[in-house]
């Protein structure tokens, strides 16, 4: 049974630097492109970025280019999504999720969401 | 990249059809075969619908249906059920990225 398994909420303070992570099992880790997106409260869905866990290639969408880091560590089977500086704007609930098709382009499987809360 | 054009709210009785908008340009919609379709019922994580225009995957009813023409795609819930009742949204690939549509409310009623 495909799986992703994201980490548990935050709550940090601005300024503070994080770091979420998203494990999957079930597949083959190396072999699916692994994509973030954004939720904030009570508003759409708005895609992140991407990465390819067998090479670490990586593409931002132009909203979140500088603004947060992917990575992945395919030794366990983990991407992450990072941030160096919160800002109470990062206040959301962020998804991670696998991605199939052409380029790729869309998402069949998805983790639970963390819900992190920026907050002084 | 701007957000997919959804209308904010649809509605409809028990049994009937509904569709739902998707709008977007010839950049995105228009030039690629790549849309998708999510659900998500409040508190949850979005699920697969459709994918690539009208594909269904696995284990989704044959109640929904996805089309497209120019530049907007279209989702069709036939037979509605008080399930459907949820937040929907359209995605479509665009220039090695991806764009979602501003969602739109289904409401049974």
């Amino acid at each position: 049974e495909v799986q992703l398994v994201q980490s548990g909420a935050e709550v940090k303070k601005p300024g503070e630097s994080l770091k979420i992570s998203c494990k999957g099992s079930g597949y083959s880790f190396t072999s699916y492109w692994i994509g973030w997106v954004r939720q904030m409260p009570g508003k759409g869905l708005e895609w992140m970025g991407i990465i390819y866990p067998d090479d670490s290639n990586t593409r931002y969408s132009p909203s979140f280019q500088g603004q947060v880091t992917i990575s992945a560590d395919k030794s366990i089977s983990t991407a992450y999504l990072q941030w160096s500086r919160l800002r109470a704007s990062d206040t959301a609930m962020y998804y991670c999720a696998r991605l199939k098709g052409s380029y790729p382009s869309f998402c069949d499987y998805w983790g639970q969401g963390t819900l992190v809360t920026v907050s002084s | 990249q701007s957000a997919l054009t959804q209308p904010a709210s649809v509605s409809g009785s028990p049994g009937q059809s509904i569709t739902i908008s998707c709008t977007g340009t010839s950049s995105d919609v228009g030039s690629y075969n790549y849309v998708s379709w999510y659900q998500q019922h409040p508190g949850k994580a979005p699920k697969l619908m459709i994918y690539d225009v009208s594909n269904r995957p696995s284990g989704v009813s044959n109640r929904f249906s996805g089309s497209k023409s120019g530049n907007t795609a279209s989702l069709t819930i036939s037979g509605l059920q008080a399930e459907d009742e949820a937040d929907y949204y359209c995605s479509s690939y665009t220039s090695s990225t991806t764009v979602f549509g501003t969602g739109t409310k289904v409401t049974v009623l």
